[in-house]
């Protein structure tokens, strides 16, 4: 089955910790996104990525790196700097063009204690 | 960026018809679209309109498009306690990131 898998789906760290989220597609689909989600903000984009080897900044990337080495991997670091990170990471992928469906995986809850 | 907004709780009896709305922003978006999200899930793709369209129907889902105001709705016929849900509309810019709005939490109350 296609899809977008991320794992794991609880995560738990301590503060001042880096945490590494993973993200993997077998859709063949150029584009990767990375979205925080918490309650009554909606989505927030954290960093994209449309071919590899290259990768933007969304709205809220400070504290967050990515790299984007494989089509089919997407990995988001939380680090120390991000100062609060407990949140619902929700990962996403497109083809390139106007019209296409964007998929989502079904998210890691993160929490730092 | 601009904000796509959307009001953020709504509140129907099963069996009732639900109207979500939406205001988008950009008036050379081609796509607009609806996604779903269950509690502790991702977001699903529920539907979707092309901008040269005024309506669009899928079952129990009709799409509503006003390009003048910019304004989507989403209605949902005979509500059941399965479309409880957050609902977010998306507005596509062609290649860049979907503009999503803050998503409008729906109950149905049995």
């Amino acid at each position: 089955d296609g899809g977008i898998t991320q794992s794991p789906k609880y995560l738990f760290r301590k503060e001042g910790q880096n945490v590494t989220l993973s993200c993997e597609q077998n859709l063949n689909h150029d584009a990767m996104y990375w979205y925080r989600q918490d309650p009554g903000q909606g989505l927030r984009l954290i960093y994209y990525s449309q071919i590899v080897n290259d990768f933007q900044k969304g709205d809220i990337a400070e504290g967050y790196s990515v790299s984007r080495e494989k089509k089919e991997s997407f990995p988001l670091t939380v680090t120390s700097a991000q100062k609060n990170p407990t949140a619902f990471y929700l990962c996403a992928s497109r083809r390139r063009g106007d019209y296409n469906e964007q998929f989502f995986g079904p998210g890691t809850r993160l929490t730092v204690l | 960026g601009e904000d796509v907004e959307q009001s953020l709780f709504l509140s129907v009896r099963e069996g009732d018809s639900s109207v979500i709305n939406c205001t988008y922003t950009d008036s050379s978006s081609t796509y607009l679209y609806w996604y779903k999200q269950e509690p502790g899930a991702g977001l699903q793709l529920l539907t979707y309109i092309f901008s040269n369209m005024d309506m669009k129907q899928d079952q129990r889902l009709t799409v509503l498009l006003n390009k003048k105001d910019k304004h989507l709705s989403l209605r949902i016929a005979d509500t059941q306690t399965g479309d409880s849900a957050i609902y977010f509309c998306a507005e596509s810019r062609g290649n860049t990131p979907l503009v999503f709005g803050k998503g409008t939490r729906l109950s149905v109350i049995a």
